[in-house]
């Protein structure tokens, strides 16, 4: 039982184009959700994360969107780059600092 | 500036040895975590600690165990290992908060084999 449902599984975007990767949750509890980025052989990284009383964070190219009602975010990635190419994870923070993450999303940035 | 150390990068074993998974941060943060990664399932947490001497279970623990007797160090042992724990393990570290939301700093990983 999945408690951070993450999709796509793989995305594929142009140079330039928007990157968007969703996820959705159930424990109401969760008060803290970030994005990690993760480069092949190498351990995720912060990349930006939002609490619950914020409807959207920007942080340069990355955006995230977040809807507590219908307990759903996004990550907007803008002006998508070969760079950014990577394994992006939603997570969710429960009591005690501890991540619940996402599947995973495989984002492919072609030039 | 070193951050999460995590030795040994690779390693295999057979089915039934045991081993010990190392971590070390120098942040002097007081959380630390122990994940592993399964292909398109993310990760999942196995161990955590919240300062020396105290441990807990996550999500996954089953075949694990782990101590904590300083703040830099928090190994990761397997016991009888078997072909289900064929896995990436990552090791992390945050500060501690009372609410929440420290970011975690993972180390590179241990890729481990069982055959």
């Amino acid at each position: 039982q999945q408690q951070v449902k993450q999709s796509p599984q793989s995305l594929i975007v142009q140079k330039g184009g928007i990157s968007i990767i969703n996820c959705a949750y159930e424990n109401t509890a969760f008060d803290y959700f970030p994005w990690y980025q993760q480069f092949p052989g190498k351990g995720p990284a912060l990349l930006i994360a939002i609490r619950p009383d914020v409807s959207e964070k920007k942080e340069g190219r990355f955006t995230i969107s977040f809807n507590k009602s219908a307990k759903q975010f996004s990550l907007h990635i803008m002006d998508s780059q070969p760079g950014d190419s990577a394994t992006y994870f939603c997570a969710a923070v429960e009591y005690g600092n501890k991540l619940v993450f996402g599947a995973g999303t495989i984002l492919r940035v072609k030039s | 500036n070193a951050g999460v150390t995590q030795t040994p990068k690779f390693r295999i074993l057979k089915i039934g040895q045991s081993m010990t998974l190392q971590c070390a941060q120098d942040m002097n943060h007081n959380y630390m975590y122990w994940y592993r990664q399964d292909p398109g399932m993310g990760l999942k947490l196995i161990y955590y600690s919240v300062g020396a001497g105290i441990t807990d279970k996550g999500e996954v623990p089953n075949g694990y165990n782990v101590s904590r007797s300083t703040t830099e160090d928090f190994p990761l042992r397997l016991e009888l290992a078997a072909p289900s724990q064929t896995s990436v393990y990552f090791c992390a570290s945050s500060y501690d908060t009372p609410t929440g939301g420290m970011p975690q700093h993972f180390g590179d990983g241990t890729r481990l084999s069982i055959l």
